[in-house]
């Protein structure tokens, strides 16, 4: 069974700081991807970036990047010039990879990200 | 697309009571997930389903929850006899065969008392 752990319940930055959200996991596969989910006070799960496992490159998305760091199994998520929008429950997730098919997420307990203005 | 439909929004309900929850996937998505959400548990999978047949529901937590996918446009979790601890934001989510994203609706919060 794949586990996933994020040790930072809550953060809170400033507008226009970068700030990085940790996440590590666990899992004896080698093929699978990993996902930052956004949920906001709506409650709207949206999908922040993903990465490949098999890909080496760092996936980006604007401001958004993840350092991923396959060997010590962490995937940290890192935003840029952070805005106000940005509050929200940041969700790590795990997800198998399955010859072409979907399988579930294993998600993480969740970062409250606040951005002070 | 109207993205993943989910109904109702908010439901409350009595202990004792049945209760079934509705979700309509994205047109042409062959991959329906169920989830929950609480405080104590975070995000978990319930049960997902491929082309209208489960695939996996070792996460449904007891015999009182069931799922079912008549067609590719619409499937239900259905709990009966709901208790207080089922209170809860379920989540469906449908994605397609080789993508990887899966899409998410608004959720339902169920809340027993």
């Amino acid at each position: 069974a794949q586990t996933v752990t994020q040790s930072q319940p809550e953060m809170s930055v400033q507008e226009a700081e970068t700030v990085t959200l940790s996440c590590t996991y666990d899992t004896s596969e080698s093929n699978y991807y990993l996902f930052w989910y956004k949920q906001p006070p709506s409650r709207q799960m949206i999908l922040v970036i993903r990465q490949e496992a098999y890909k080496q490159q760092n996936a980006t998305e604007n401001r958004f990047s993840v350092n991923f760091q396959k060997a010590a199994k962490s995937f940290s998520l890192k935003i840029s010039d952070s805005q106000l929008g940005d509050t929200a429950m940041y969700f790590c997730a795990f997800m198998l990879e399955t010859g072409g098919g979907a399988d579930g997420l294993t998600f993480g307990k969740g970062t409250h990200l606040i951005i002070q203005p | 697309d109207a993205g993943v439909i989910q109904s109702p929004r908010h439901e409350v309900t009595e202990m004792g009571q049945e209760v079934t929850l509705r979700c309509k996937p994205i047109s042409g998505h062959d991959y329906l997930f169920w989830y929950r959400q609480t405080m104590m548990r975070g995000l978990e999978l319930l049960i997902y389903f491929n082309n209208n047949v489960p695939i996996d529901d070792s996460g449904m937590p007891e015999d009182r929850f069931s799922a079912k996918m008549p067609n590719a446009s619409f499937s239900t979790l259905k709990i009966q006899p709901s208790e207080p601890r089922d209170s809860a934001v379920y989540f469906c989510a449908s994605s397609n065969q080789g993508a990887i994203e899966a899409f998410f609706g608004q959720g339902t919060r169920l809340t027993v008392v």
